[in-house]
Order: structure tokens, then sequence, then C-alpha cells
């Protein structure tokens, strides 16, 4: 249970379009998502923190005219790069928590590589 | 604020041996969790283990053990009985007061067969 599927697993795209990632929860509700972002060989970045109906909290330095978080349902959190540059080219994972007495956690998905060029 | 300190950028254990990756944190939270989660070369990020801080008792999953050390801060895993599909990025985390994970920096397991 508590599994959270993310798309794309990779996509490539031009500098000045954007990229839109896709993060549901298929066997639970997900009031609560959050994106991360990844360097090599480093820790979770987190992005932004977003629940279900309200506007996206986002982490200091991240900017969240260019990191675009909508979490209309409590299944689907979307990530939109906009007017992406090569420099945004990284991993980025979401990630929802679920809380059920005594299972609790937080869960992943698979990330997506985006690479810009 | 919480923090979350990974000391081993890197340990190797012998294939069927026994690993200890270590982990302190700080934080200011009277009842809070900790998490050891593992990133294959895949990158999908799986849960290890988790603990709740009220619990004195460690916690096990399988091969799996923590040895956690309130006072000291200290949240250890150990593995047993060391697998090749063990070998991995191990991050040692905690929760903020607005219930994010607060990350270590990870440690990379080498597995020798």
């Amino acid at each position: 249970g508590a599994v959270v599927s993310q798309h794309p697993s990779w996509v490539i795209c031009k500098s000045g379009t954007s990229v839109k990632i896709e993060c549901r929860s298929l066997d639970f509700q997900a009031t609560t998502m959050f994106w991360y972002r990844q360097f090599p060989k480093q820790s979770l970045m987190l992005m932004a923190t977003s629940n279900e109906g309200s506007k996206a909290t986002y982490e200091q330095g991240v900017e969240k005219d260019k990191f675009l978080i909508n979490h209309a349902s409590l299944t689907l959190s979307t990530l939109t790069v906009t007017s992406a540059h090569p420099e945004d080219s990284s991993f980025y994972i979401c990630s929802a928590s679920f809380w059920g007495g005594s299972n609790y956690g937080y869960t992943f998905g698979s990330g997506t590589r985006l690479t810009v060029v | 604020a919480q923090t979350v300190t990974q000391s081993q950028p890197e340990m190797s254990v012998q294939e069927a041996e026994t690993v200890t990756l270590s982990c302190t944190y700080d934080t200011s939270e009277s009842d809070y969790y900790l998490f050891w989660y593992k990133q294959p070369p895949s990158r999908q990020m799986i849960l290890v283990i988790r603990q709740e801080a009220y619990k004195q008792q460690n916690a096990t999953e399988n091969r799996f053990s923590v040895n956690f050390q309130k006072a000291a801060k200290s949240f250890s895993l150990k593995i047993s009985d060391s697998q090749l599909g063990d070998a991995a990025m191990y991050f040692c985390a905690t929760l903020n007061s607005n219930y994010q994970l607060i990350w270590g920096a990870g440690t990379k397991l080498i597995i020798k067969p």
C-alpha cells in the first residue's frame, strides 16, 4: 500500500519550453505532497510542500514562478518547470505522507530525470 | 531547527558480514520520528526502517535493526548478513514541526562479493 506513481521517468526538453511532471497516489489519499530536487551524489533538497486545495509552500531560494506546483486533488500533484534552462536539469522526486495508526511514513515516486538542452 | 548528520560518506562490507551506519540528529521536538531510507542505483527511495522516539525498544525489520540512543541523539542502522542487493545510498532522516523530512547527507554502502 501507499504507492506513488511519478511520470515521466525522464524527459528532454529545449531551453525555454515548459515541462510538467505528475505525481499520483494510487491507493491512498495524499493530503500533503512534497517535491524534491536531487543533484548527483547529494541528498534530497526540499523544494516545496503542497497541500490539497491550497497554494504550495516553497522553500527559501526556490522560485515559485519557475516551479509551479498544483495539488488540485487528493491523488494528483504536478510540478511544472516553466521556461526551462540547462541549469534546471536535475532529478526531481515527489513524495507523499501517509498516517494511518501504526502504518505511517513517507512514500516516494520513482523520480524524473529532466535534461534541458 | 532539526539537523541530521551522517559522518560516513562511504562504507564497505564483505558480503554476509554485518555493517553499521551512523546517524546523529538534533531536534527540539519532544516527540519525533526517525527514518532510514535506501536509494539504490535505480534512485527509488525505499523505506528501510522507522522509529518513534517515545518507544524505547529498537525497531527491527528482518536483517535491519537500529540502535536508538535517545540521550545521545544517535540512530545507527545495523545491516546483518549483507547482501549484494543492499548496495545503495542510505539516508537518515527526522521530521521537523511541519512534518517535513530533514535529511542527512547520506552514506554510500558498497558490498564486496
